[in-house]
């Protein structure tokens, strides 16, 4: 039973470029979301679905696009990456307590 | 004033001691309560769930004070393998949407040999 993989692992980024991360999870679970943690910010939710077709801003939206095209699959993009969007990315998915991925440490210069 | 605060630590405590954190919460409609626990470079991992009747889990016991919207985790007889960051978590759900959890910033406890 794998629970909440996500790929990939590290990347970095030149300011402007694109990218998408993917979070898979097979625990058959509605909810799925995305947050970025950043020394002495704690976890920041920025998207999240409760279902296969759906999705909804969280605290901190603005920069990323998401989807949710199948229900164990939860895409996050970033069109045009900044310094700021340096940080760790954690996908999470659960009904009521959430389960973690491994995180994807992204660094934008 | 943040959601969920806790005391960021570090506490630095030797092999054998128990160790008490606490942490508090603004939102009274907050439902659910939960410690989870995140080592260095890792993923936050559920530790416990918290209920209102206060509830343990081998060393670990987590108390829910919700006329003083006050959580805590005491760890008995702490073990090096204890060393972590400790995340006070609390859902609030709003209406119509998921069940969003605010995290604290997390207090980081140190077992020493």
């Amino acid at each position: 039973n794998a629970g909440v993989t996500q790929t990939p692992k590290f990347r970095v980024l030149k300011t402007g470029q694109s990218m998408t991360l993917l979070c898979a999870q097979d625990m058959n679970h509605e909810y799925m979301y995305w947050y970025r943690q950043d020394p002495g910010m704690g976890l920041r939710l920025i998207h999240y679905s409760v279902g296969e077709g759906t999705t909804a801003k969280g605290e901190v939206p603005d920069g990323y696009n998401v989807s949710r095209l199948k229900k164990q699959n939860f895409l996050l993009g970033l069109e045009s990456a900044a310094p700021s969007q340096t940080s760790v990315y954690f996908c999470a998915s659960g009904n009521r307590e959430q389960y973690f991925g491994p995180g994807t440490r992204l660094t934008v210069t | 004033r943040k959601e969920v605060e806790q005391d960021p630590g570090p506490f630095n405590v030797p092999e054998g001691a128990t160790v008490a954190f606490n942490c508090t919460y603004s939102n009274s409609a907050s439902q659910s309560f939960f410690w989870y626990r995140q080592d260095c470079r890792k993923e936050p991992k559920l530790l416990m769930s918290v209920y209102s009747s206060g509830n343990e889990d081998g060393r670990f016991t987590a108390q829910l004070n919700r006329a003083s919207q006050y959580i805590s985790l005491l760890i008995r007889d702490s073990k090096l393998s204890d060393s972590a960051t400790y995340l006070c978590v609390v859902n609030t759900q709003s209406s119509g949407s998921a069940r969003q959890l605010t995290f604290g910033s997390g207090t980081q406890l140190t077992v020493l040999p």
